[in-house]
């Protein structure tokens, strides 16, 4: 298995909706992202799980919390999101050395 | 400064052209450094990592020059489906956080 799978490819939700994103792999990658990329920017880093411990916050608003169940999974929990924060949420994975293999995304709609 | 600097273009190129794309990175002990290829509203695909020595896959040949702290990406025999955005990325190694450049969009035209 050579993929990083994400569900659900879309989710619609109101600002006062409790959703989860869930993103897996089995290629025994031991690093784990979550990122959210708008239209015409590049992917932003938001999480970053090494060895299923949190590594990195990139000072991201608690509304947004993630979990790492195990090293093939990852789970980004949403609460209370706003408008703004619609967009397409990645998951990647990476082996080693900063390669990273990104799943297809969430594409997130806050009404 | 920016960390990575990328021409945004678009490129319009014909079909069968050879592009060339460049990066600056700004951070000299950066350690890791990959081209990667976004379609509209797809993930982003990795390409090619990038080695002083330069690698070569197909048409595609990437060049890395750490002493001008630039990257890149040559496409020959331009296709159609080449038409994307590619990302110039850099990194200190390990699994810290990588740096993303702005993309480059390519269209190649028939």
């Amino acid at each position: 298995d050579t993929e990083v799978t994400q569900t659900p490819k879309h989710l619609v939700m109101g600002m006062t909706n409790k959703k989860s994103l869930k993103c897996e792999q089995h290629m025994g990658h031991r690093a784990m992202y979550w990122y959210k990329q708008k239209a015409k920017k590049p992917p932003e880093l938001m999480f970053v799980y090494s060895y299923e411990k949190l590594s990195i916050n990139e000072s991201v608003p608690s509304r947004f919390s993630p979990e790492c169940p195990n090293s093939s999974l990852l789970n980004l929990h949403l609460h209370a999101l706003q408008p703004e924060d619609s967009a397409l949420y990645l998951c990647a994975s990476s082996p080693q050395n900063n390669e990273q293999f990104f799943g297809p995304g969430t594409r997130l709609t806050v009404l | 400064r920016k960390e990575v600097e990328q021409d945004p273009g678009p490129f319009n190129v014909p079909e069968g052209a050879t592009v060339a794309f460049n990066c600056t990175y700004s951070n000299s002990a950066s350690q890791s450094f990959f081209w990667y290829r976004q379609d509209c509203r797809k993930e982003p695909k990795l390409l090619m990592s990038v080695y002083s020595s330069g690698n070569e896959d197909g048409r595609f040949t990437a060049q890395l020059n750490r002493a001008s702290q630039y990257i890149s990406l040559l496409i020959r025999d331009s296709k159609l489906s080449d038409s994307a955005t590619y990302l110039c990325v850099v990194g200190p190694g390990g699994y810290q956080k990588v740096t993303f450049g702005i993309g480059t969009k390519l269209q190649v035209i028939p």
